[in-house]
């Protein structure tokens, strides 16, 4: 859905450098949630998170990954250290409330060299 | 954790011909959606569906949720109707629901002209 806004699109990291890639989740949503899919795979729950605050987060691997949504701005997911099994395309969606249909943005997609 | 198979895996169809694809979930769940990813990576939400039936234009789908499946049909179907058909469900765990979605393995339709 157009609404909630990835970027960038496309991005290309050399093994070992860090991957940031930024969420603005649709107008009136509270609750932001990071998906991963590998190729040729369905989409993988990562974190979920509300302002401020990181819900669950037990589909994030436990090292060089990190979430935030701060008060101010997008939510951010932080790769540190890539590697080529990184690689994959990020999507991340946002709902109103609870209960309420979760919509996805159209992805980053994240290659490591 | 829940399991979610989809089928058939793989679907060819001359434009104009009706399709049915199935959802099949091993546990009471809150939330089901249809989604499908284009060709070029987008995943567009089609339908909210928990349970009950639901229609938008060439597309409906059905979710009986007491016998844990959902159904999406496909009517005259078009070459833009290609692309990867993904069924994902949240598990009821009986307490509030906030949007973690397993997603099935997905069902790839090719619509030829």
């Amino acid at each position: 859905n157009a609404g909630v806004m990835q970027n960038p699109r496309h991005l290309v990291r050399r093994r070992g450098q860090e991957a940031r890639l930024r969420c603005s989740p649709m107008k009136g949503h509270s609750h932001v949630y990071w998906y991963r899919q590998l190729p040729e795979e369905g989409l993988k729950f990562m974190v979920y998170l509300q302002k401020e605050n990181i819900i669950d987060e037990s589909g994030m691997p436990k090292e060089r990954f990190s979430a935030e949504f701060p008060k101010e701005g997008p939510s951010i997911l932080r790769i540190q250290q890539v590697v080529r099994g990184d690689s994959a395309a990020y999507f991340c969606a946002s709902s109103r409330s609870s209960g309420n249909t979760i919509y996805f943005g159209e992805g980053s997609w994240l290659t490591v060299v | 954790g829940i399991q979610v198979e989809q089928s058939p895996p793989d679907l060819i169809l001359q434009e104009g011909a009706n399709s049915t694809l199935r959802c099949n979930f091993s546990d009471s769940v809150n939330n089901l959606q249809w989604f499908h990813q284009n060709p070029w990576g987008q995943l567009i939400n089609l339908f909210y569906i928990p349970s009950g039936t639901k229609q938008n234009g060439r597309l409906s789908a059905t979710t009986v949720a007491t016998e844990r499946y959902s159904l999406l049909y496909i009517s005259s179907s078009q070459t833009t109707d290609s692309g990867v058909y993904f069924c994902a469900v949240e598990l009821n765990a009986g307490g509030t629901s906030y949007g973690k979605l397993t997603f099935g393995q997905g069902t790839i339709l090719t619509v030829h002209p």
